[in-house]
């Protein structure tokens, strides 16, 4: 119903490569949220998408969701090693004001140097 | 550092036992939100509180229960502790109570249930 499903859950990469990592609902989503997550961290929020094919960027990061709000994608160009962690989606829902966040299962990523 | 403090950072206890996890906001926040993250369950929302009225409910056990006190810190009482409950716990904090304002989540505090 509510659930936001990752793929993939771990993925490994050689330092400079591209990395993404999908987020898809079976239902319409209202929004996404994503969040990064350093082992032994904390998450941190990055960014929240709204509008239906939505792109937004922060310098090697690229946000998007999809057309259809039914997915979205973080898409990371020549990784570092500074980018491992967790990568999370997460959608409310709820009212303007009362509800939740639902957070998908993430994805490990792994950069190799 | 998001500005969210949270004690203690390190929990052991033992099952049947009640603990006590507290946070404090950042400067002029006025929601807190608990959240739990375990390996089986990922992360998960627990309870928001807003300006010391609960706003929100999550996947929160009956026996746990939060509260927000007049100064806006939080406490997260988790009693007749079970192994399951071993987890990190995180708050996090917010200007408003809108699903549209950035959260800043605390250090968290690792609970080991014995």
């Amino acid at each position: 119903g509510q659930q936001v499903m990752q793929i993939p859950q771990y993925q490994h990469v050689q330092e400079g490569e591209d990395f993404t990592t999908y987020c898809n609902s079976s239902t319409t989503l209202s929004n996404i949220q994503w969040y990064k997550q350093r082992p032994g961290g904390h998450p941190v929020f990055l960014i929240q998408l709204v509008k239906s094919g939505e792109v937004k960027k922060q310098k090697r990061l690229t946000f998007q969701f999809g057309e259809a709000k039914k997915n979205s994608s973080l898409h990371i160009t020549a990784t570092q090693t500074t980018d491992v962690g967790t990568y999370f989606c997460a959608r409310y829902t709820g009212g303007t004001s009362y509800g939740k966040l639902t957070f998908g299962q993430g994805t490990i990523l792994t950069v190799h140097p | 550092d998001s500005g969210v403090t949270q004690t203690p950072k390190h929990l052991i206890t033992a099952t049947g036992q009640r603990v006590t996890l507290r946070c404090s906001p950042r400067s002029g926040d006025l929601s807190v939100y608990w959240y739990q993250q375990s390996l089986d369950q990922g992360l998960q929302f627990l309870i928001q509180y807003y300006n010391g009225e609960e706003r929100a409910k999550g996947n929160i056990l009956e026996r746990f229960s939060a509260q927000q006190f007049p100064d806006l810190h939080s406490e997260l009482n988790l009693s007749s502790l079970e192994l399951g409950d071993s987890a990190l716990y995180f708050c996090a904090s917010s200007v408003g109570a809108s699903w549209q304002e950035t959260q800043y989540f605390g250090p968290g505090t690792r609970l080991l249930v014995l």
